[in-house]
């Protein structure tokens, strides 16, 4: 199983740019998420899904978009880059939304100069 | 969700236990105690959870005392390969999953 998967690992973007960072996953669970992780910082939620079609934010939506079509997919728009969303970002998913065991990506690094 | 309380940094020699603790003053009933660790910027890892007994399984075992606000995550023979941050997370089990990490503890292991 290739479990969580994220693209890209490393981005460059320049601030007032757009990109969208890609998970996907293939164990059919229902519930994903975002997550930052700046240093020092512990990981951060940014949005989650407990369903396709569902999404809702988490401590810190700003700046950033989330739809999820389908089970597999969830991908996490950054509309117009700003150099305060340089970081580190993971997705994670688990089989439902009260799950114990989360999965995580191995994450995307992301620097807007 | 409850707040968690760890040590910043903790030492550890190869081939000891390693015990990680973890205060949950404010834990309420129905919220377990989870514990993940974060190897060198890799994505999170799951380790144990468990509610309010001890708990033990291929990687950990987890103590949780009797009154619920504290617990210790047990590596019983310390690897270099443990060496990572470890986290300690309260949530209810049931309705929205909102994992909420802190700053978790560094583990180093030492030859």
């Amino acid at each position: 199983n290739a479990g969580v998967t994220q693209t890209p690992k490393f981005q460059v973007l320049k601030t007032g740019q757009s990109m969208t960072l890609q998970c996907a996953q293939d164990m059919n669970h229902e519930y994903m998420s975002w997550y930052r992780q700046d240093p020092g910082m512990g990981l951060r939620l940014i949005h989650y899904s407990v369903g396709a079609g569902i999404t809702d934010q988490g401590e810190v939506p700003n700046g950033y978009n989330v739809s999820r079509s389908t089970t597999e997919d969830f991908p996490l728009r950054l509309l117009s880059a700003a150099p305060s969303q340089t970081s580190v970002y993971f997705c994670a998913s688990s089989l439902w939304a009260g799950n114990t065991e989360a999965f995580f990506g191995q994450g995307t690094r992301l620097t807007v100069v | 969700d409850a707040k968690t309380t760890q040590p910043p940094s903790m030492d550890c020699a190869e081939g000891r236990a390693a015990n990680l603790p973890c205060n949950h003053s404010t834990i309420s009933g129905n919220e377990y105690v989870y514990w993940y660790r974060q190897i060198h910027s890799q994505g999170p890892q799951y380790i144990i959870h468990g509610l309010k007994n001890n708990e033990t399984n291929e990687m950990a075992s987890l103590i949780i005392t009797e009154d619920r606000k504290s617990s210790t995550l047990i590596l019983p023979h310390a690897t270099l390969r443990d060496t990572a941050v470890y986290y300690c997370i309260v949530r209810a089990r049931l309705g929205t999953d909102k994992l909420i990490f802190g700053t978790g503890t560094r583990l180093q292991v030492f030859p």
